[in-house]
């Protein structure tokens, strides 16, 4: 059963513009949420992260907003940039239910246009 | 660079014989993970290592199998590779202290199976 559910699979996005890239979860009891980015042929790296007791955190082009009462989190990129073009995974913690496993979500593939 | 190294990055194998992935780490965590990824699909664990503590996911198949020989290594044994088995396989490394459960992954070792 998908925890971490991403319904967007693609996104195209003119570069210099916002990418907003969304994220929905089912548990409540998760408390820590990241953003993984992934290029073809590398593992996922490690884009930003929340946790559930903030509701924005922003580390450069990057914020990712968390609204728990929606249980949805959305990842914005300002200005978009060609070399962001990648899949962006959202991932959820629980240490109290899953331990160390991330739930990740299916991905979103980004394209950032010229 | 400290980095997650996994070998082969392509493994083509027959049905039924047994196949070896192998992971090795220099970022000395004490935590190693093996995900499994199939075509559009989220990540999902299989097992992971806390040290020399082995946990697995309830729902990995007994066809999947780890050993952990020390802190640098990490491998995942396919007994009898299905089919079903061919997908891209993820190792990935973190430290156990919060709060940030930031996990580095390697590039992936996809495996074809014939």
């Amino acid at each position: 059963d998908q925890q971490v559910k991403q319904n967007s699979p693609s996104l195209s996005v003119q570069e210099g513009r916002i990418s907003i890239l969304n994220c929905d979860y089912t548990n409540s009891m998760f408390d820590y949420f990241l953003w993984y980015k992934k290029y073809p042929a590398e593992g996922p790296t490690f884009l930003i992260s929340i946790s559930s007791i903030k509701d924005k955190n922003e580390d450069g082009r990057f914020t990712v907003f968390l609204n728990k009462s929606a249980k949805h989190l959305s990842l914005h990129i300002v200005p978009s940039q060609p070399g962001d073009s990648a899949v962006y995974f959202c991932a959820a913690i629980g240490a109290d239910i899953s331990g160390y496993a991330l739930n990740f979500g299916k991905g979103t593939s980004l394209l950032v246009t010229p | 660079d400290a980095m997650v190294i996994q070998n082969p990055r392509y493994q083509v194998t027959q049905f039924g014989k047994p196949v070896t992935l192998s992971c090795s780490q220099t970022l000395n965590h004490n935590v190693m993970y093996w995900y499994q990824q199939k075509s559009s699909q989220a990540p999902k664990l299989l097992f992971h290592y806390y040290d020399k503590d082995f946990n697995n996911e309830a729902d990995t198949p007994d066809n999947f199998q780890s050993r952990r020989p020390n802190t640098s290594f990490c491998f995942l044994d396919i007994r009898s590779p299905g089919l079903g088995d061919a997908a891209m396989y993820l190792c990935a490394t973190s430290t156990d202290t919060g709060p940030s459960y930031e996990q580095y992954f390697g590039p992936g070792t996809r495996l074809t199976v014939t």
